[in-house]
This record gives C-alpha cells, sequence and structure tokens, in this order.
C-alpha cells in the first residue's frame, strides 16, 4: 500500500509569513494526525482528525495554526502568521479504526526553517 | 499528566547488544510502542507490547514490560551500524474518548566498530 504523502519536503519562509503543509493519508485510514517535531524532541500532537472531524486540538496555537481535512481524506496545515519557534518538522500521519496492534503510519515530513 | 522519558543517548560497539529504557506515566495505557527514526525520515514503528504481557521478541528485538514500575525497554541484539538512529518509546494514551500516542524525546543509538 502507498505510504502517508506529505509535500513539500522543506520550506524555508521569513518570520510574519504564511505556509501551508499537505498530507495525504493511506487510503482508508479514518483518523490522520499532526505532529510538531522541534529539533532533539520527540513528536508533538498538534491535532487530531477522526474522518474530517476534530476530536483532539488542545496542543494546537489556535491563534496562529489552522488545519482541516477535506472529505475525511487529505488535510492541510497552516501557519500564519510564522515565528522563529515553529521551525520543526511537521509530520502527519494516519491510522486505520482498531489500530492498536499497527500502530501509526507517518510520513516523511515537511522540515520547516523560519528565518 | 502525561509524560514518556528516556536517556538521550546511547553508545555501543557493533555486535554488542544496546539496551533502551523508558518510563511512562499512564498506567491504562493498552499498547506501548518503540519507533525508529533515521535522519531526514519519518517514524518507522519497529515494535509494539500489550500491556497485558511481560515481555515480546521480535527477531533481534526484545521489548521488556514492567508494568508495576511503568518501565519499558528494547534490547537489539547483534547491534550493527545500519541501527544507528534515534528510537523514540511511546504510550497510547486515551484524551477525550480517543487514543492518541505520546512520544518521548528519543534516544539516539550509536554504532561504532
Amino acid at each position: 500500500e502507498a505510504g502517508v504523502a506529505q509535500s513539500p519536503r522543506y520550506k524555508i519562509i521569513e518570520k510574519r509569513q504564511s505556509v501551508a503543509f499537505w498530507c495525504n493519508p493511506i487510503s482508508g485510514h479514518a483518523t490522520l494526525y499532526w505532529y510538531q517535531q522541534i529539533l532533539g524532541q520527540g513528536p508533538k500532537l498538534l491535532i487530531q482528525f477522526q474522518n474530517n472531524g476534530v476530536v483532539d486540538d488542545s496542543q494546537l496555537p489556535k491563534d496562529r495554526f489552522s488545519a482541516e481535512r477535506l472529505k475525511g481524506v487529505d488535510s492541510t496545515l497552516k501557519i500564519q502568521p510564522a515565528k522563529l519557534e515553529d521551525s520543526a518538522v511537521y509530520l502527519c500521519a494516519s491510522s486505520p479504526t482498531g489500530w492498536g496492534r499497527v500502530g501509526y503510519t507517518f510520513g516523511s515530513g515537511t522540515r520547516l526553517t523560519v528565518v | 499528566g502525561e509524560d514518556v522519558e528516556q536517556s538521550l543517548f546511547l553508545s555501543v560497539r557493533e555486535g554488542d547488544s544496546s539496551v533502551i529504557n523508558c518510563t511512562y506515566t499512564d498506567s491504562s495505557s493498552t499498547y506501548l510502542y518503540w519507533y525508529k527514526q533515521e535522519p531526514g525520515a519519518g517514524l518507522q514503528l519497529l515494535t509494539y507490547i500489550f500491556s497485558n504481557m511481560d515481555m515480546k521478541q521480535d527477531q533481534r528485538l526484545t521489548v521488556l514490560l514492567n508494568k508495576k514500575d511503568k518501565h519499558l525497554s528494547l534490547r537489539i541484539a547483534d547491534t550493527q551500524t545500519g541501527d544507528s538512529a534515534i528510537y523514540f518509546c511511546a504510550e497510547a494514551s486515551i484524551s477525550g474518548g480517543y487514543n492518541k500516542l505520546i512520544f518521548g524525546a528519543g534516544t539516539r543509538l550509536a554504532v561504532h566498530p
């Protein structure tokens, strides 16, 4: 099966600019996640979708970050305006219903550098 | 609260065994996982253990779970240079009726000849 696709792979922007990331999960996976991984740290969950509804966005800085999942498939994560501390790798993952034994499948991530 | 802790760095000689340790906080976690991350790549699931198990072996990998102490370990036998990577421990935690994975900061494994 095809994996989780993310684009772009790399992005460099100036602070206060906006940026958007795209994710295409594995076909049939109901749940989609966006994680932020700052250099030297573990991934931190930003937002979790179940089909096209948000089930957890408690760690999402809603004053600047937004995300949507259209028709329960692809998702975009947007940052507007970006800050220096947003420099990180943004990982998208997906999982099927009843994912205990299979865990999440991660994409390769988008590395964002804010200068 | 949710917190997964790991030691940050481990250096081993090629051919030796590596043991990476992790402590977690959510005693209700049903599954616990080990993920591997190579440079520039996403996270790859290595193995998991169900909470009612004490040990799981999968080829060169052995996972030990001590539920009383909330301690998880990953042993890699006959460590090779290709095992050099960052290893993340993760617990499945329930929030708002949904499971989510909470990750530790990762242990960087360096394998030298």
